[in-house]
């Protein structure tokens, strides 16, 4: 089974504008991180921002947010005020704390802001 | 301050040929260390990843092997590639320091091109 799933292949938005992008985990360690990376045509991998299962307030970084839903085990990124250097790649990992430490990877959410 | 070294950036092997790819860490002890390929406009696959040395864990079977001879360097390694090897290949390194922030850092990446 998939342990990370972003069902969105390609996204657009109008600059200025703010933007979700879909991530869902599947794991039965009660601890684990969720993260959120970018990847610019470059191909380098920029960390934006974390969360931990047992965060009680969701996570902030700048225009980036995480909108956690731990019940339905989704962590979703909102960027708000997209700017036309937010066009990339954008990737959802999980860490399982007890089961080895090892990052999954979702298929990744293409990003194109508009003009 | 730590950083990650991944070289070559580009590399164009003939299908047959061996390979190998290094990655050290710097500014950090005992990393957690990590191959991921990428193939064209796709996720994020775990090949390998280390808790230390000479501890291995693959993710997928594969013709591809990895080692670790020393504490920061991580080598990719293959007697004889596929042209499936083609891809975009990262090393990443973390820490586990709990339940903190603990994200995985990117080298540059490999563009591997087998012909």
């Amino acid at each position: 089974a998939q342990k990370i799933t972003q069902t969105q292949p390609g996204m657009f938005v109008q600059e200025k504008e703010a933007v979700t992008l879909d991530c869902t985990y599947d794991t039965s360690d009660p601890s684990y991180g969720l993260f959120w990376y970018k990847q610019p045509s470059s191909g380098e991998m920029i960390f934006l921002i974390y969360q931990g299962s047992y965060d009680q307030q969701n996570a902030t970084e700048g225009r980036y947010s995480l909108n956690f839903q731990k019940a339905r085990k989704s962590a979703n990124l909102v960027i708000s005020a997209s700017q036309l250097g937010d066009s990339a790649m954008y990737f959802c990992a999980m860490r399982e704390w007890d089961t080895g430490n090892q990052f999954y990877f979702g298929t990744g959410t293409s990003l194109t802001v508009i003009p | 301050s730590q950083t990650i070294h991944q070289w070559p950036a580009t590399l164009v092997q003939p299908v047959g040929s061996p390979l190998s790819l290094e990655c050290t860490v710097e500014g950090t002890s005992n990393p957690n260390l990590y191959w991921y390929r990428q193939a064209a406009g796709r996720g994020l696959q775990l090949l390998f990843y280390s808790v230390g040395i000479g501890q291995i864990s693959s993710e997928v079977p594969q013709n591809l092997s990895a080692s670790r001879p020393q504490d920061r360097q991580f080598i990719l390694s293959s007697k004889k590639l596929l042209l499936s090897d083609s891809g975009f290949y990262l090393c990443a390194w973390s820490v586990l320091t709990g339940l903190k922030n603990t994200e995985a850092f990117f080298g540059q990446g490999t563009r591997l091109t087998v012909v």
